[in-house]
């Protein structure tokens, strides 16, 4: 498979937990990376790999991944999380780079 | 601290070529492979090739027949050129590098990390 599928929209409350996931077929052989991505801004790295974070984001932000399914956990959403988030990984040949449709998180 | 730049025409008549250049300050080219990625208005991410600073490429398979990513490291700067565009090519095109972790198969991790600001390419006459 050369796709990897997110949930289009997701809500959280503040201070809430939230869980984007991420699916593909691919995704049992790859790993998975995060991006964030606010209005008018390029992309920002949140997580990559297992759960790695880049210095400089918040330890709130955590990664997982479960046989077809790469997911992003947000523990205590704040107000600054709400963004869209991407996830990419390869495809299933492992030649080529896929991302994800993303996913626009909302911040109640 | 690396930082990539975008710099190239923001207006592109349509059967015409698109060239856009990635400047990379704070670092050198060397030793990582850089990619081109845009974003079309309001929609998704879209990978559309790398290049190792060796000049070795790949493609996006959908768009390798337009596609041509080279790059410069006495100047660190990587290039695009997208030839016969259309108004589907108007998008924000970043610069991004990647880094990579492998096994003996090949890359299992691949991530972006700096990317540039972007730059607005639109095509029409």
């Amino acid at each position: 498979s050369s796709e990897l599928t997110q949930d289009p929209a997701v809500s959280v409350a503040l201070g809430q937990t939230v869980r984007i996931t991420c699916q593909g077929d691919s995704l049992r052989s790859y790993f998975a990376s995060w991006y964030q991505q606010k209005p008018g801004q390029a992309p920002v790295l949140v997580i990559y790999g297992k759960n790695n974070r880049p210095s400089g984001i918040p330890d709130r932000f955590s990664g997982s991944t479960s046989g077809n399914t790469a997911s992003l956990t947000i523990t205590g959403a704040q107000a600054e999380d709400e963004a869209d988030y991407y996830c990419n990984s390869r495809d299933s040949s492992g030649n080529y780079v896929i991302f994800g449709g993303g996913t626009n998180l909302t911040v109640l | 601290q690396v930082q990539l730049q975008e710099s190239g025409p923001g207006l592109v008549k349509p059967s015409e070529t698109l060239s856009l250049t990635c400047t990379v300050s704070g670092g050198s080219i060397s030793r990582y492979y850089w990619s081109w990625i845009r974003q079309p208005p309001g929609k998704g991410l879209e990978w559309i090739g790398f290049i190792f600073y060796s000049g070795s490429t790949n493609y996006n398979p959908s768009l390798k027949s337009r596609v041509t990513i080279s790059v410069d490291t006495s100047k660190n700067q990587i290039s695009l050129k997208l030839n016969s565009v259309t108004a589907a090519d108007t998008a924000v095109y970043y610069c991004a590098r990647e880094d990579r972790v492998s096994d003996n198969q090949g890359v299992i991790l691949g991530w972006f990390d700096p990317w540039g600001q972007g730059t607005l390419v639109t095509v029409s006459s």
